[in-house]
């Protein structure tokens, strides 16, 4: 069944510090492919998005996200967290006319 | 843009009474949808919209959920009668248009039903 996954669903990380988010797929081809991130009482703001070209994709707030087709992965990356990215990420899948999203995972961020 | 407005942005009332929630997309933009966002079950898609016409309801939980886009610039989400499981953040979010994947939501409207 087409799916996405986000194993974590809190992570706690002291600012200053590397961060990466794991979100994994399953569908039939390479789907599009998003990264959101909801502060509390917000709406989705879109991170970065992949549909084809270059795995590594930049985007906004210092984030970048690597598509692995061999893992069927889009890990979310930020090498260095400030206190202000504390909220909740969401993976999403494109495919077909339809868009996924995965159950989140909230990030804290330790001063 | 003004992105993508919703209203109310919050919502108290009592199990029973009629609701509505009301969107305006981002303007030009030619896809709408519905979401709904508890703690227990994540972010639903409700229904979605392209070019004011419904192409899929079939998250709209049940028949007390109805939904409407009379024009490109303006959508409802009706709950009639509302009952407390109903209680939830409800967005609206837009998309460009065909070949354009990436949706742009709204704030929300939470909803508390008593």
């Amino acid at each position: 069944a087409q799916s996405v996954t986000q194993p974590d669903i809190h992570i706690t990380v002291s600012e200053g510090a590397s961060l990466e988010l794991r979100c994994n797929y399953s569908y039939g081809a390479t789907p599009y492919l998003f990264w959101y991130v909801q502060s509390p009482g917000q709406g989705l703001q879109l991170l970065l998005k992949y549909f084809s070209g270059d795995t590594l994709v930049q985007g906004i707030k210092g984030f970048e996200a690597e598509f692995k087709r061999s893992q069927s992965s889009f890990n979310l990356r930020k090498p260095s967290v400030h206190w202000s990215d504390a909220a909740e990420y969401f993976c999403a899948v494109g495919y077909n006319n339809d868009m996924r999203f995965g159950a989140g995972t909230r990030l804290t961020v330790k001063p | 843009d003004a992105g993508v407005i919703q209203s109310p942005r919050h919502e108290v009332t009592e199990m029973g009474q009629e609701v509505t929630l009301r969107c305006k997309p981002i303007s030009g933009h030619n896809s709408l949808f519905w979401y709904r966002q508890t703690m227990m079950r994540g972010l639903e898609l409700l229904i979605y919209f392209n070019n004011n016409v419904p192409i899929d309801d079939s998250g709209m939980p049940e028949d007390r959920f109805s939904a409407k886009m009379p024009n490109a610039s303006f959508s409802t989400l009706k709950i009639q009668p509302s009952e407390p499981r109903d209680s939830a953040v409800y967005f609206c979010a837009s998309r460009p248009g065909q070949g354009a994947w990436e949706q742009y939501f709204g704030p929300g409207t939470r909803l508390t039903v008593t």
